[in-house]
């Protein structure tokens, strides 16, 4: 079975850091382009960044660009997100999602997510 | 980065109704268009890739159609499983966009 669980999450003040984990397992990691995406609670799905599979290339979108930075660690089945400079507007609920099929860039697993809260 | 204009943002509905959701982008995308289902609390699921590919396991009464920049999520006999937020997605550009969303409610 297919699993992607995410940590890290929680309350850290602004211009603070915060680095997030998506562990996998069921499926062999190695193979897949990963992403983040949040989501603002309450509200719409926002993609962050991308990683491909042996985690020689990675983008990101422009409202995060420069603060946050994807690794993985295949031995691990690992991803990782490191937020840096966090700002109250990256407030949200942080998914881990595989890469079903790199054509079509649709995600066919989410990890069940982890909160990040910006708050003084 | 391209944008997906979603509507309606909200539908009421009663079991057995059929239910259209639309999504327009903001220029031409060709058939890169996934859709996802959202229920309270929990991470989307997908139901439609590539625009009109049914993902393994989803029923057949939902069907995705469109292409270029007007894409349609169809819901045929609407199942009380069924009342939940519906998201579409591109992935032509260099960014993946979302739609803000439909919900679909109890009438």
């Amino acid at each position: 079975e297919v699993q992607l669980v995410e940590s890290g999450g929680g309350l850290v003040q602004p211009g603070g850091s915060l680095r997030l984990s998506c562990a996998a397992s069921g499926f062999t990691f190695s193979r897949y382009w990963m992403h983040w995406v949040r989501q603002d609670p309450g509200k719409g799905l926002e993609w962050v960044s991308r990683i491909n599979s042996d985690g020689s290339s990675t983008s990101y979108a422009d409202s995060v660009k420069g603060r946050f930075t994807i690794s993985r660690d295949n031995a691990k089945n690992t991803l990782y997100l490191q937020m840096n400079s966090l700002r109250g507007e990256d407030r949200a609920v942080y998914y881990c999602v595989r890469v079903g099929d790199f054509w079509s860039g649709y995600y066919d697993y989410w990890g069940q997510g982890t909160l990040v809260t910006v708050s003084s | 980065d391209i944008q997906m204009t979603q509507s309606p943002s909200s539908l009421s509905a009663s079991v057995g109704d059929r239910v259209t959701i639309t999504c327009r982008a903001s220029q031409t995308i060709r058939n890169y268009v996934n859709w996802y289902q959202q229920k309270p609390g929990k991470a989307p699921n997908v139901l439609i890739y590539s625009a009109s590919s049914l993902h393994s396991g989803v029923p057949s009464r939902f069907r995705g159609s469109g292409s270029g920049t007007d894409f349609t999520l169809t819901i045929n006999s609407l199942q009380p499983e069924d009342f939940a937020t519906y998201f579409c997605q591109q992935n032509y550009g260099t960014a993946p966009t979302f739609g803000q969303g439909t919900k679909v409610e109890i009438k």
